[in-house]
Order: structure tokens, then C-alpha cells, then sequence
């Protein structure tokens, strides 16, 4: 079956440019989405279609998605950006959604 | 803007039923395919069902084949998900969620799905 890993944890210091990677087999092939989830709080979507931000997304949140790995980019992180992050992608040979199994961002 | 509210989650005996309600507003109800996402205490997020626009095409994950059923009612703009013979392993809470479809990179003829717009989730408790 599909899977997609990302790391458990990513640190980074304040101002400086945070990577959050996702995983897959030929996930390149797919596109990927992005979710924030903040504690206690329901998740949020970041990115879409690989490199697509929502309305009401801050412009430092970008994404890629090439070969087997997607990357969550974000430039001058914020303490507000603290959170965790999974990322989607869709397998259409088995018609069902995949969650890579989350990565929490630490900003110190 | 889109608003889905859940309902109907508790604490329940192993072996026993729930019944999950959303209400959905400020959307086309009638557009768009509709999912449960659970996420267990401290865990990551998992798809549990979704449903097509016409209710025609309906999935389930593995873990709760044969023991839940999704459903809507396209009138009433709700969605609904009846959980029967409950595990403790079921305990999480669960998330009414649009889902929204695209044309594949390779080719219209297959569409890939995702989540947009998520409820506050609605806690259901397994446990004697």
C-alpha cells in the first residue's frame, strides 16, 4: 500500500527558513496538500495542488513537489508558525487519501 | 463562509453505536463529496469514509469496513456516519470535512481528492 513519511520533528530559530519533507513513491506524480494544525485546534490547509496557497495563507508558506519528495517551505518563521504539519496526497489506483504521519515544528 | 458543525459523539461501551451528525452551511451541499477524518489522542490523521455528491459512490478505510456507514442527506445539508460494533481503537475525534476534487497530472479521466474545509471534530470515547 501507499505510504508517505515525513519526520517526526523539525526545530528551527526564529526568522530563519523552515523544510518539512513528505515522502512517497513517485510523489511527484501526485499532487500534495499541506495542513497546520495548531493544539487543541482542527487542521488548516497551507498548500494545495503542490504549490497552491489558500486565500488568508501568509506568502511565506510555499511548497514543491518533485520525484518522491514534497517540501513544505517556510521563509522567516514565526513563533505563530509552531504547529504541526502533515501533508495529502491521493492514491487514484486505490481511489483513497493518504496523511503522511505528521511533523512537529519547533520554533526556538 | 463554510461552516460544518458535528454532533453526536460521547463516551460509549465497547461493542456499542454512535451516530455522527454535520450540519453544513455557507456551501453548494450538493457539489461536493464529503469525508470522516478521526484523529486518535496524540496521533496523526486518519480517512475513515467519504461519500460521493449523489451518495452513489461511498468508501471506507480497512479498520472500519462492515462496521460503519456513511451517509447524507443532500436536502438537509448534513452528513452522517453511523459507527456500529465500536473498538477501543475507535476512540478519536472525528472531523466532518469537504472534500474537493482536481484532475489528476496526468489526465482528467482520473481525480485526486483532499480535504478543504474541516469541522471543530466531535470526540468519541471507546472504553468500559
Amino acid at each position: 500500500s501507499y505510504e508517505l513519511t515525513q519526520p517526526p520533528s523539525v526545530s528551527v530559530s526564529p526568522g530563519q527558513t523552515a523544510r518539512i519533507t513528505c515522502s512517497g513513491d513517485k510523489l511527484g506524480d501526485k499532487y500534495a496538500w499541506w495542513y497546520q494544525q495548531k493544539p487543541g485546534q482542527s487542521p488548516v490547509q497551507v498548500i494545495y495542488k503542490d504549490t497552491k496557497r489558500p486565500s488568508g495563507i501568509p506568502e511565506r508558506f510555499s511548497g514543491s513537489n518533485s520525484g518522491n519528495t514534497a517540501t513544505l517551505t517556510i521563509s522567516g518563521t514565526q513563533p505563530m508558525d509552531e504547529a504541526d504539519y502533515y501533508c495529502q496526497a491521493w492514491d487514484s489506483s486505490t481511489a483513497w487519501g493518504l496523511f503522511g504521519g505528521g511533523t512537529k515544528l519547533t520554533v526556538l | 463562509q463554510v461552516q460544518l458543525v458535528e454532533s453526536g459523539g460521547g463516551l460509549v461501551k465497547p461493542g456499542g453505536s454512535l451516530r455522527l451528525s454535520c450540519a453544513a452551511s455557507g456551501l453548494n451541499f450538493t457539489d461536493y463529496y464529503m469525508s470522516w477524518i478521526r484523529q486518535a489522542p496524540g496521533k496523526g490523521l486518519e480517512w475513515v469514509s467519504y461519500i460521493s455528491s449523489s451518495s452513489a459512490t461511498k468508501s471506507y478505510a480497512d479498520s472500519v469496513k462492515g462496521r460503519f456507514t456513511i451517509s447524507r442527506d443532500n436536502a438537509e445539508n448534513s452528513l452522517f456516519l453511523q459507527m456500529d460494533s465500536l473498538r477501543a481503537e475507535d476512540t478519536a475525534v472525528y472531523y466532518c470535512v469537504r472534500v474537493f476534487g482536481y484532475c489528476s497530472k496526468i489526465s482528467c479521466y482520473f481525480v485526486e481528492f483532499a480535504p478543504d474545509y474541516w469541522g471543530q471534530g466531535t470526540l468519541v470515547t471507546v472504553s468500559s
